[in-house]
């Protein structure tokens, strides 16, 4: 019974290149979020996704930073142009329908740790 | 806005002693609130919450009472074990966005024999 599954764990890019984070939600969820969390902060909502749709990407960076959710695969956080700035951990949740004043149905992957050189 | 203030660490406690984390907030409109734990090599967990004041989560030994009075949502155990170190997270949704949650910084909390 797999859970939310992120990879790779570990990813190092150099200034400039693309850095993609995969997530695939646990099974029968289609609700997808994205979270980073900066060092010495805690975690920020960045995207939320259904299948082939944003829903909310309040939190996304204005430049460089995408995400989707196709309808068959996993989700993909792409990052272009990496800056040093970006070196964060990335933490992908997925769920299903949401309840009102949910949390307990949202649920975390281990975090993806992107490091900047 | 919304935000989560918990308390810095790291926190290092022996065995069976008493656990405080201490987390204050503030929010529009009536949040829930909520404890994450992070163990090693995993992902966050939600631990326990409460959606109004005067709530008192509980799960694994661990409780949080919603005090709205003071904005607090503590988290407390009365015994730890070596078992309980991890990464513990305090959050709230508020404001008509029931996916989004605000996180505090996060708390390590290491347990030595």
């Amino acid at each position: 019974n797999a859970g939310v599954m992120q990879n790779p764990r570990h990813l190092v890019r150099r200034r400039g290149q693309e850095a993609r984070l995969r997530c695939s939600p646990m099974k029968g969820h289609s609700h997808v979020y994205w979270y980073r969390q900066l060092p010495e902060e805690g975690l920020k909502f960045m995207v939320y996704l259904q299948k082939e749709n944003i829903i909310d990407e309040s939190g996304m960076p204005k430049e460089r930073f995408s995400a989707e959710f196709p309808k068959e695969g996993p989700s993909i956080l792409r990052i272009q142009q990496v800056v040093r700035g970006d070196s964060a951990a990335y933490f992908c949740a997925s769920s299903r329908i949401l309840e009102s004043s949910s949390g307990n149905t949202i649920y975390f992957g281990e975090g993806s740790w992107l490091t900047v050189v | 806005g919304n935000s989560v203030t918990q308390m810095e660490g790291p926190v290092t406690l022996s065995e069976e002693a008493f656990l405080t984390i201490n987390c204050t907030y503030t929010a529009t409109g009536y949040p829930s609130l909520f404890w994450y734990v992070q163990y090693p090599g995993e992902g966050l967990q939600l631990l326990l919450k409460a959606t109004k004041a005067d709530d008192k989560g509980s799960n694994k030994g661990f409780e949080a009472t919603y005090r709205k009075e003071t904005t607090s949502f503590h988290l407390e155990k009365g015994s730890v074990q070596v078992s309980d170190s991890a990464v513990y997270f305090c959050a709230l949704i508020s404001g008509g966005s029931n996916y989004k949650l605000t996180f505090g910084k996060g708390t390590l909390l290491t347990v030595n024999p």
